[in-house]
């Protein structure tokens, strides 16, 4: 069973407008990080944002927040006030477990494309 | 501070060629990752490190290793290459220091593109 799942290949959105990208995931470890990236067609990962299994507040940074529900396994992220510059792969991450050199496990990602 | 640089960035190898890609963090991060990238999926953990001198397999290490001599560099090689080892390799680095690491981020080098023909 995939243990992140992103079941939008593509979204598309207008300037300006808010849009969310949805992630749930599955873990039985108590002790758990959510991330997610972007990654522009340039290539490179960009960190967005942070959400701990532990966190009793949604995690923003900026335009970005993190709609965490735990109890349905849900992490999506949300982009207020869409920007061109926001056309990019989106990628939902876990880190599962108290322990050190855990990797990331990732979703397959979702396409968003932003228009004017 | 540079952050995770990655040499090279495009490289095109015959199969049954080797080759070396190379990692350097300047955070002095303990743990270091490889990880590749192939089209439609996320990306896939190959090996790690959690300190000099140490490493470890992840999901898909098949045709690949890898060595942490110094703290600041994670080498991979790929001893003879396949046409399936055609992808986005992306090195990563994170503190993971002082207990919770899940609350830790992976900062990510800009990634080489190899092509085996």
């Amino acid at each position: 069973a995939q243990k992140i799942t992103q079941t939008q290949p593509g979204m598309f959105v207008q300037e300006k407008e808010a849009v969310t990208l949805d992630c749930t995931y599955d873990t039985s470890d108590p002790s758990y990080g959510l991330f997610w990236y972007k990654q522009p067609s340039s290539g490179e990962m960009i960190f967005l944002i942070y959400q701990g299994s532990y966190d009793q507040q949604n995690a923003t940074e900026g335009r970005y927040s993190l709609n965490f529900q735990k109890a349905r396994k849900s992490a999506n992220l949300v982009i207020s006030a869409s920007q061109l510059g926001d056309s990019a792969m989106y990628f939902c991450a876990m880190r599962e477990g108290n322990q050190a050199g855990t990797a990331l496990i990732f979703g397959k990602g979702t396409t968003l494309s932003v228009s004017s | 501070n540079a952050g995770v640089t990655q040499t090279p960035k495009f490289r095109v190898l015959k199969t049954g060629q080797s080759m070396t890609l190379l990692c350097a963090q300047d955070m002095n991060h303990e743990y270091m990752y490889w990880y590749r990238q192939d089209p439609g999926m996320g990306l896939r953990l190959i090996h790690y490190s959690v300190g000099e001198g140490t490493t470890a397999k992840g999901e898909v290490p098949d045709g690949y290793n890898v060595s942490r001599l110094k703290k600041q560099n994670f080498l991979l090689g790929l001893e003879s290459a396949a046409p399936s080892q055609t992808s986005v390799y992306f090195c990563a680095s994170s503190l993971d220091a002082g207990g919770q690491y899940w609350i830790y981020e992976q900062y990510f080098g800009p990634g080489t593109r190899l092509t085996v023909t």
